[in-house]
């Protein structure tokens, strides 16, 4: 069983619409990183957790450390928030999800 | 802001060549990471150090090696490509608990 789960795995949305994604581990962390990458390849961090939420524009994530779990939510959806969202926890290294590719279309 | 630049995008090798990818970081931060990517594994780390002419392995280092001779630049080697080292390999640096990732190599060895 991998130590971090993600789901779902793939998820298509209409511009617009509210989309969660969801973060399981089974370790111990220090932290919670939510990462985006965009056909190309290249990663960006969006948000660190510890504990509670927090926002970015669009984007809210919160976590909740008892229950070993994470999302990420994105409100008012755009095709441009169309990437792999992945979800990393730090234990004495980074331990990554596989990803969640979201496809927002028009 | 934080700049970790790998120096390939795209890179298309033979099998039993010698391979260089290059990592630099404008941030002078001490800890350096090569991660490689493929589809339904996620990331995995290959090597990390923690200093200049420190290495550490990481969970998948068969078949690579790296060189950190300055603070800033940290090398992955493959030292004879083989075809299942086709992949993704991103370099990342860290400071308190925080990472900033490279724009990545797409690796294809035939």
């Amino acid at each position: 069983k991998n130590e971090v789960e993600q789901s779902p795995q793939n998820l298509t949305a209409q511009e617009g619409e509210f989309i969660t994604i969801n973060c399981s581990y089974s370790v111990g962390i220090s932290a919670l990183h939510w990462l985006q990458q965009h056909p190309g390849g290249g990663i960006v961090s969006l948000f660190m957790l510890s504990s509670g939420k927090k926002k970015h524009g669009r984007l809210i994530a919160t976590i909740n450390i008892q229950e070993k779990h994470s999302s990420l939510h994105i409100t008012a959806s755009h095709p441009r928030d169309s990437a792999v969202y992945i979800c990393a926890v730090l234990t004495d290294k980074l331990i990554f999800g596989t990803g969640t590719r979201l496809q927002v279309f028009p | 802001d934080v700049k970790v630049t790998q120096s390939s995008r795209y890179l298309v090798k033979r099998t039993g060549e010698k391979v260089f990818l290059e990592c630099v970081q404008d941030m002078d931060h001490e800890n350096m990471f090569w991660y490689r990517q493929d589809p339904g594994l996620g990331l995995r780390l290959i090597y990390f150090s923690y200093d200049v002419k420190m290495k550490e392995k990481g969970d998948i280092p068969e078949g690579y090696s790296v060189s950190r001779e300055k603070k800033e630049r940290f090398s992955l080697i493959l030292e004879s490509a083989s075809t299942n080292q086709t992949s993704m390999y991103l370099c990342a640096t860290t400071q308190n608990y925080g990472y900033t990732f490279g724009s990545g190599t797409r690796l294809t060895v035939v």
